[in-house]
């Protein structure tokens, strides 16, 4: 059964570079049938997509962070990673990872992370 | 762009039915998905497609989409159906997924 684990710091400051890996296993994200994606959820708040990633390296991001946004991905390692850069205290949240099966109805995220609480603050 | 509006909460005694609503401007040709999150665990698909169950998703959910509102039906509500829902479309003109606001099901 496929399964994503997210890894990375749980603390970040302020206008520092978020980063985040993705783990995936019993599974290849080298599959043409998949994207892989970022979400996240502040406390208190509702979810949040980030973007998405095909194994070619295309991807789709959030417009409202494009600017600060970067996924990519490892297939030697079937990883992919996040990066947000000049993080503030509203990017403090929790960041879960999903398989993204990209249709022609767009993203829906049939298998997720359990997540990983990013903080930031100095 | 889209925006999705569910209601807050929505409260329902074991063994009734739960209806948790997902209005947008229109939904049109899009898809409508669910989701259940639960504290510490990995959110879980519940419905895909407006209607569709994946695997290992009990018959109690069910899904349809009309006009401006998708609705998520949970029926025979047993008390580990409590959890947060959120509907999801893909905004194609902007070519990016979005998210509602959620909503908290309490079991009675």
């Amino acid at each position: 059964q496929l399964q994503l684990q997210e890894s990375g710091p749980g603390l970040v400051k302020p206008s520092e570079t978020l980063s985040l890996t993705c783990t995936v296993s019993t599974g290849s994200i080298s599959s043409r049938s998949y994207y892989w994606g970022w979400i996240r959820q502040p406390p208190g708040k509702g979810l949040e997509w980030i973007g998405s990633i095909y194994y070619s390296g295309s991807t789709f991001y959030n417009p409202s962070l494009k600017s600060r946004v970067t996924i990519s991905l490892d297939t030697s390692k079937n990883q992919f990673s996040l990066e947000v850069t000049s993080v503030t205290v509203a990017d403090t949240a929790i960041y879960y990872c999903a398989r993204d099966l990209y249709t022609d109805s767009g993203s829906l995220f049939d298998t997720w992370g359990q997540g990983a609480l990013v903080t930031v603050s100095s | 762009s889209y925006v999705l509006t569910q209601p807050p909460s929505v409260s329902v005694a074991p063994g009734k039915t739960a209806r948790i609503a997902c209005g947008g401007t229109t939904f049109g040709s899009e898809s409508v998905q669910w989701y259940q999150l639960k504290p510490g665990r990995a959110p879980i698909l519940v419905i895909y497609f407006d209607s569709d169950r994946p695997s290992g998703i009990p018959d109690r959910f069910s899904g349809s989409n009309s006009g401006n509102t998708a609705t998520l039906t949970i029926s025979r509500v047993e008390a580990e159906d409590e959890a947060d829902y959120y509907c999801q479309v893909w905004d194609s003109s902007n070519y990016h997924a979005v998210f509602g606001g959620g909503t908290q099901l309490t079991v009675l």
